[in-house]
Formats: C-alpha cells, sequence, structure tokens
C-alpha cells in the first residue's frame, strides 16, 4: 500500500537546467509535504517542505508545488548543480498526527 | 549544527541473536523515531516515542522489537531474535514537536542479519 509513490526511480540532469522530481499521494487526509535529501552513507536531511494551505513554496534554487486535487507534488531545482545529486525522497503526513509517510525516492544525477 | 548521531554505523549478527542499534537524538528534542529502508525500498516508520513511552507504531514494530531511553541521552532499538528480513538501514529521527514538524534524522545503522 504505497500512499506516496515516486514513480521515477532515477533522473538525470545537465548541470545548469531545470530538475524536476514528482511524487504523488493517495491519502486525501495528508496536509504537509517535505522533501528530503539523502547523500550516500547519510541520512536524509530536510530540503523544504508545503503545507495543504499553499501551492507552492520556495526557498532559493528549490520550489515544491502542491496540486491538492490531483494529489501530485513536484519539486523544482534551478539551477541543477552537481552537488545537488544525491536521493530526494517525498514525504507526507496528516496534521503531524501520524508518522511521516515517505515515498522510495528518486536518485538524481547531475552531469556537468 | 546540532546532529542525531547513531552508533554502530554497521552491524553484522547472526540469525537469532539480539541488537541494540544506538542513537543520540539532538538534545532539546522531545520526540523520537526509529524508520528502517531495506534496500531499494521506501523509507519505512517503525515506532516514535515521547514522553518516555511509545506513541504510536506500525504493524513492523512486532514484540521482536523494543525501544528505550535509558538515560537523558540515549535512545535505543533493540531486536530481540533478528531475522534475515531484519537487514536493512535502520534511521533514527528526533523532532521538537509533533505538529508540522521536521525531522532530523541520523546517518544510520547497515544492518546485515546473516
Amino acid at each position: 500500500d504505497q500512499q506516496v509513490k515516486q514513480n521515477s526511480p532515477s533522473l538525470s540532469v545537465q548541470e545548469g537546467r531545470i530538475s524536476i522530481l514528482n511524487c504523488d499521494y493517495t491519502n486525501s487526509m495528508f496536509d504537509y509535504f517535505l522533501w528530503y535529501k539523502k547523500y550516500p552513507a547519510e541520512g536524509p536531511t530536510f530540503l523544504i517542505s508545503i503545507s495543504s494551505i499553499k501551492d507552492k513554496n520556495e526557498d532559493g534554487r528549490f520550489t515544491v508545488f502542491l496540486n491538492k486535487s490531483a494529489k501530485h507534488l513536484s519539486l523544482h531545482i534551478v539551477p541543477s548543480q552537481p552537488g545537488d545529486s544525491a536521493v530526494y525522497f517525498c514525504a507526507a503526513s496528516d496534521k503531524g498526527n501520524t508518522p511521516l509517510v515517505f515515498g522510495k525516492g528518486t536518485r538524481l544525477s547531475v552531469i556537468a | 549544527e546540532p546532529e542525531v548521531t547513531q552508533t554502530p554505523s554497521h552491524q553484522v549478527t547472526q540469525m537469532g541473536q539480539e541488537v541494540i542499534l544506538r542513537c543520540v537524538p539532538i538534545s532539546n528534542h522531545l520526540y523520537f523515531y526509529w524508520y528502517r529502508q531495506i534496500l531499494g525500498q521506501k523509507v519505512e516508520f517503525l515506532v516514535s516515542f515521547y514522553n518516555n513511552e511509545i506513541s504510536e507504531k506500525s504493524e513492523i514494530f512486532d514484540d521482536q522489537f523494543s525501544v528505550e531511553r535509558p538515560d537523558g541521552s540515549n535512545f535505543t532499538l533493540k531486536i530481540r531474535s533478528t531475522k534475515l528480513e531484519d537487514s536493512a538501514m535502520y534511521f533514527c529521527a528526533s523532532s521538537v514537536s509533533q505538529i508540522n514538524e521536521k525531522l532530523f534524522f541520523g546517518s544510520g545503522t547497515q544492518l546485515s542479519v546473516l
């Protein structure tokens, strides 16, 4: 039962271009969404979040878009840099009442 | 920047043996969690802990698993009799609060059950 789905296991992007990572969810009770980044041999680190009352949140090169009607969110990285190469996890929760539910992750490779 | 620390980074054990995974959460955090990731799978929730008791646990967290905060700093996960399918990366995490709060993760313990 995958409540949070990241259907692309990997993505390759040229340095300087836009990276778009996608995430779909099935639980309509989810109202808080986060993106985590994970480097090898490290734990996931928080990147950016968005509450369901918003449809966009921006932090520097990172922007998260939320489409509640489609139960879809995406992470945009512009411009992409080689240091962005990592596994990106989408996560969601229900008003903090439930633990974070993670997707399987998307491995982003930014090619110089 | 404060961080969650986990020891050991790697643990190899024989099936049926007990293992204890250790974590030191960030000092002013009140909520503690264990997650695990089997190779190639999603990060799965195991258990959350607050005020010295389990606040929530998943179906994975059966009687073979237990958690403890033996002192003011450590948070441990014990697996009483390990099975092959317990092989995974185990992540400890902590947060200041529960509501819409980001979790801070440790770098994980890779558990290999032979």
